[in-house]
């Protein structure tokens, strides 16, 4: 298994442009999740989905979309990049949504909006 | 609301000596709490977690962790640190019970270990 996939590892964009983060898992793991990692801030969860067709929003969804029309793909959309939106973003998924289940994460992508 | 503590944002220790990284919580209810350790450029990865019985967790190479629910504490431990335990580390609890999955898996902001030769 390939485990938690995310392309591209690294991205610079200009304010206002708009890009998408792919996420994909082999796993068939039913919960996905979209982190992003600010130094000194831990990671802060963007959206999540808890099956195909299923998302939610997380602590601080503001600029981004996702949809989940597969299992195994999570994309996230950064509809009007801004430079408050350079930070490290992370896919992590788990087996289920359960409580006690561990994520598995991603490799990451290191976004610059300048 | 949940949260998680880290109070040190760099621990050195030197290699073949014990280390500890601290964490407490606070949550309403019950806690899952987990740890998770980053080397440099890479994902998080998983070390161990608590979620029920013996309060004394073992995880990956080596590390183990202790709850302490009166101190709401789950500091990570390990008899003898390597060069190569060197990372970030992250803690994070979960609400036993919680019912939004999304919002109730909150970090910590990460302590740096730095083991010395």
């Amino acid at each position: 298994n390939a485990g938690v996939t995310q392309t591209p590892k690294f991205q610079v964009l200009k304010t206002g442009q708009s890009m998408t983060l792919q996420c994909a898992q082999d796993m068939n793991h039913e919960y996905m999740s979209w982190y992003r990692q600010d130094p000194g801030m831990g990671l802060r969860l963007i959206h999540y989905s808890v099956g195909a067709g299923i998302t939610d929003q997380g602590e601080v969804p503001n600029g981004y979309n996702v949809s989940r029309s597969t299992t195994e793909d999570f994309p996230l959309r950064l509809l009007s990049a801004a430079p408050s939106q350079t930070s490290v973003y992370f896919c992590a998924s788990s087996y289920t949504s359960g409580h006690t289940d561990t994520q598995y994460f991603g490799p990451g992508t290191r976004l610059t909006v300048l | 609301a949940q949260s998680v503590a880290q109070p040190e944002d760099q621990v050195n220790v030197a290699e073949g000596n014990p280390l500890t990284v601290k964490c407490t919580y606070s949550v309403s209810g019950n806690p899952y709490l987990f740890w998770y350790v980053q080397y440099p450029n890479r994902g998080l990865q998983f070390l161990l977690k608590y979620i029920t019985g013996d309060n004394l967790v073992k995880g990956s190479y080596g590390f183990e962790a202790e709850f302490n629910k009166s101190q709401t504490s789950f500091h990570l431990k390990k008899p003898s640190a390597l060069v190569s335990d060197s990372a970030l580390y992250f803690c994070a609890v979960r609400e036993k019970g919680a019912r939004n999955y999304g919002q109730n898996f909150v970090f910590g902001p990460g302590t740096r270990l730095s083991v010395l030769p």
